[in-house]
This record gives C-alpha cells, structure tokens and sequence, in this order.
C-alpha cells in the first residue's frame, strides 16, 4: 500500500513569507502526527490530529498551526518565516495514534 | 522535563560485531516505546515497538530490543551487523494514552566493511 505522502519535497522562502505543507496518511490512518527536524534539535513533536481534532500540540510558537480534513489528510502553516524556521518537516501517521507511527520523507524548508 | 537519552552520538563496529545502542527515558508512568531507524537519504522506519508483555522484542532485519522497567532502559541489539546497517537509530517513547512521540538526539551508527 501506498506511503506517507508529503508534499512539496523542498521548499524555499523568504523571511516573513508564510508557506504551507501537505500529507496524506496511508490509507485507513486516522492520526496525522508533525514533527521538525533538525541539526541541532533533533526531533521535535508539533502537534498530533484525528479525525480532524488536535489532540496534541508541542511547545513551538502560534505561527505554527495544522489542521487536517475529512479524508485525514492534513496541512500545517507556518506564518511569518524566521530564519530558524529552516527544517526538515515530517508527518508520520498511525491507525488511531499510539499505536506505532509510519513517517514520510518529509518536506525539506529553506528559509532565506 | 521528559526526555529520551541515547548515550553513543556516534558508534563505529566492522562487520560481524555485536551492537548495542543505550536508550534511557525519564517518564514515570506506562509508556510505549520504539525504535526508529534512518538509512541515508532515506525516511524514519520502525524497527521495532514494545507496549506490553515480553520484555525482549524483536524487530525487523535481526534487531531486538530489551525494556528494563527498573532502569527506564529500552536498548536496542543485535548481534552481528552489516555493512547495510549504516543508519541514524532513533529511540523515542510515547506516554500511554498519549499520541506524541518524544526522541533522542539519534545514534550514528557506521559499519566497516
């Protein structure tokens, strides 16, 4: 069955500009997880969505949101770049959360 | 704050050693807990997952994993690695009814021909 799709698989953007990342679950997978990773922080949990709730959100600051539609796929918005910003950003999904999570390749961001 | 712990950053064996890579977590209560793996250029694969029962856990391609509840330890094995084991090994938990993931930093892990 197919993956974890995430898309675009590179971005750049400038500073203050706002950019927007899409996945979608494998199917049948209710729980969208996001992650950012980086040299230097490693992996980090942003938020976690089922059946288009959040459940859970990381300490990351209000510019970073998601949200996720009736299909389970799911988006995530980061507003007002930063230069720190720059990341791998992953999306994992799982049947129902919990239960062992399956990763996509992720959508590398290049903030300029 | 809670937290994963993986004490090598970076482990160099040859081919035929015996591996094992330390995982330690701090979180006092019923936890699930994983290992993830990431082959260069690759994404993040399970190797492995203990929620409950048999302490000792086998995963995929040979790996195995032990969950010592007194020691807050999940250390992932095996005994004789390969060339294609070449990867970042990531351990992280999850709490039980929780649906966030929290990591180690990873382990490097470079095997020599």
């Amino acid at each position: 069955k197919a993956g974890v799709t995430q898309t675009p698989r590179y971005l750049i953007k400038t500073r203050g500009q706002q950019v927007t990342l899409s996945c979608s679950p494998i199917s049948g997978h209710r729980s969208v997880s996001w992650y950012q990773q980086t040299p230097g922080q490693g992996l980090q949990f942003l938020f976690e969505y089922f059946s288009e709730t959040q459940r859970n959100k990381g300490n990351f600051p209000g510019r970073f949101s998601g949200r996720q539609f009736s299909n389970s796929r799911s988006e995530m918005n980061v507003s007002t770049l930063e230069l720190g910003d720059s990341a791998l950003y992953l999306c994992a999904s799982s049947l129902q959360g919990g239960d062992g999570y399956t990763f996509g390749s992720g959508t590398r961001l290049t903030v300029v | 704050a809670q937290s994963v712990s993986q004490h090598n950053h970076h482990v160099i064996l040859s081919e035929a050693a015996s591996l094992e890579l330390g995982c330690n977590y701090s979180y006092g209560g019923t936890v699930n807990l994983f290992w993830y793996v990431q082959y260069p250029g690759q994404h993040l694969q399970l190797l492995l997952k203990y929620f409950s029962g048999d302490p000792l856990v086998k995963g995929i391609k040979g790996f195995e994993a032990e969950f010592i509840k007194s020691k807050f330890s999940f250390n992932l094995r095996k005994p004789s690695v390969q060339w294609s084991d070449t990867a970042e090994y990531f351990c992280a938990y999850s709490g039980a009814g929780s649906y966030q993931l929290t990591f180690g930093k990873g382990t490097k892990l470079s095997v020599i021909p």
